[in-house]
């Protein structure tokens, strides 16, 4: 069964950079048939997609959020991982990784979640 | 970029009763690109639907989802006690590429 886990930083200081580890395990993150993904969701609010990437290191994001994002991908490790800098009190949120189906194009396997949280 | 509409924003039925959601694309999105979700609180989302009609594996037959261009339609035929929950819809687009989610319809109790 596949899992993934989202690791890093619940809190993090205005201007800095968030950064955030995704651990895949119970299949290769090498696989051709998916891109993997990271996605929040601010406290009460909805989800906002953030960007994806593939195992080759092919990534596309969100263009609200691209000057600031970078994510990036360890095969040997079966880890991807996101950075998103110069973060505000608006990048509050539970950030989420998930596996991305290239053919239907949606996410079919979710981490759990984690709270990252903007503040001095 | 596409903007997803989804209503009514709250849905307040009760156990046995069907549930019509709605998404509305502000232009036409590919069935094949057009999937649901369900979140409960403190939970991941988890698919629902994805191509507009297609159950994801462990969905219970009484999820279904139709339409196509700009209005797609998840139906939940008979209300279960767990299927109390926000429901989000999503859509893929080449340009510029990458995903929006509409704002969610919340299920609740009557």
């Amino acid at each position: 069964q596949l899992q993934l886990q989202e690791s890093g930083p619940g809190l993090v200081k205005p201007s800095e950079t968030l950064s955030l580890t995704c651990t895949v395990s119970g299949g290769s993150i090498s696989s051709s048939s998916y891109y993997w993904g990271w996605i929040r969701q601010p406290p009460g609010k909805g989800l906002e997609w953030i960007g994806s990437i593939y195992y080759s290191g092919s990534t596309y994001y969100n263009p609200s959020l691209k000057s600031r994002v970078t994510i990036s991908v360890d095969t040997s490790k079966n880890q991807f991982s996101l950075k998103l800098s110069s973060v505000t009190a608006a990048d509050t949120a539970v950030y989420y990784c998930a596996r991305l189906d290239t053919a239907m194009v949606h996410f079919d396997y979710w981490g759990q979640g984690t709270l990252v949280t903007v503040s001095s | 970029e596409i903007v997803l509409t989804q209503s009514p924003g709250t849905l307040s039925l009760s156990p046995g009763e069907r549930a019509t959601l709605s998404c509305r694309a502000s232009q036409s999105v590919s069935s094949s690109y057009l999937a649901w979700y369900q979140q409960k609180p403190g939970q991941a989302p988890r698919l629902l639907i994805y191509g507009a009609s297609s159950r994801a594996t462990g969905i219970p037959d009484r999820f279904s989802g139709s339409g196509s261009g700009t209005d797609f339609t998840l139906t939940i035929s008979r209300l279960e006690p767990e299927d109390f929950a926000v429901y989000y819809c999503q859509q893929y687009g080449s340009s510029p590429r990458g995903f929006t989610f509409g704002p969610g319809t919340k299920v609740d109790i009557k």
